[in-house]
């Protein structure tokens, strides 16, 4: 199984911050890697697809980039709505795995 | 506007089986596959499994196989997700997502959207 490694777990960050997480993958996954934000108690909603594209309806602050094994979600001017937790997700191989996930809490 | 809307929570003793169901609305249903995602309290995403609502093709991650069926039912726009031989670790709350696909130039790509609201299942003697 793919290994998927996010850094940091967590973080703290003042309104109109720029934020950067980073997931890294065990094996080589392409441009095959997704960035799922969730806020507490509620369900997974996708922000980015094949590693850098925006999913429709999702605010151009979130950014993608990354190739290989080694990816960046970036959000450039944090807001309060995006105090949350994000995952990153590869689907180059089944079983398809996501990572430990980094909480976004306000400073 | 597509939602995926799941049945409610479960409390279950161990050696059970749960049924969670999923049911689809706001487009074709046998235009997309249906994963299963769970997660666990405080914990991270786990991904099941997928199933075809096309041809009830499914996936199912080795850690499930034996243990899981997904289905689907084409009239009703639903999809299933059972659990035999449930345990106490069983115990999170279960998303269904809509499998959406992406062709490009560079690959097939794909990812979840939207995810149904989430069903615990609480596995307890």
């Amino acid at each position: 199984d793919i290994q998927m490694t996010q850094s940091p777990s967590s973080l703290s960050a003042y309104v109109g911050d720029r934020v950067t997480i980073t997931c890294r993958a065990s094996l080589y996954i392409s441009g095959y890697l997704n960035w799922y934000q969730q806020r507490p108690g509620k369900a997974p909603k996708v922000l980015i697809y094949a590693a850098s594209s925006l999913q429709s309806g999702v605010p151009s602050r979130f950014s993608g980039s990354g190739s290989g094994t080694d990816f960046t979600l970036t959000i450039s001017s944090l807001q309060p709505e995006d105090f949350a937790t994000y995952y990153c997700q590869q689907t180059y191989s089944s079983p398809l795995t996501f990572g430990g996930g980094t909480k976004v809490e306000i400073k | 506007q597509v939602q995926l809307v799941q049945s409610g929570a479960e409390v279950k003793k161990p050696g059970a089986s749960v049924k969670v169901s999923c049911k689809a609305s706001g487009y074709t249903f046998t235009s997309y596959g249906i994963s299963w995602v769970r997660q666990a309290p405080g914990q991270g995403l786990e991904w099941m499994g997928w199933i075809s609502a096309y041809n009830g093709n499914t996936n199912y991650a080795q850690k499930y196989q034996g243990r899981v069926t997904m289905t689907t039912d084409t009239p009703t726009s639903t999809a299933y997700m059972e659990l035999r031989s449930l345990r106490s670790d069983d115990t999170a709350v279960y998303y269904c997502a809509r499998e959406f696909v992406v062709v490009a130039a560079t690959g097939h790509f794909n990812g979840f959207d939207p995810w149904g609201q989430g069903t615990l299942v609480t596995v307890s003697s």
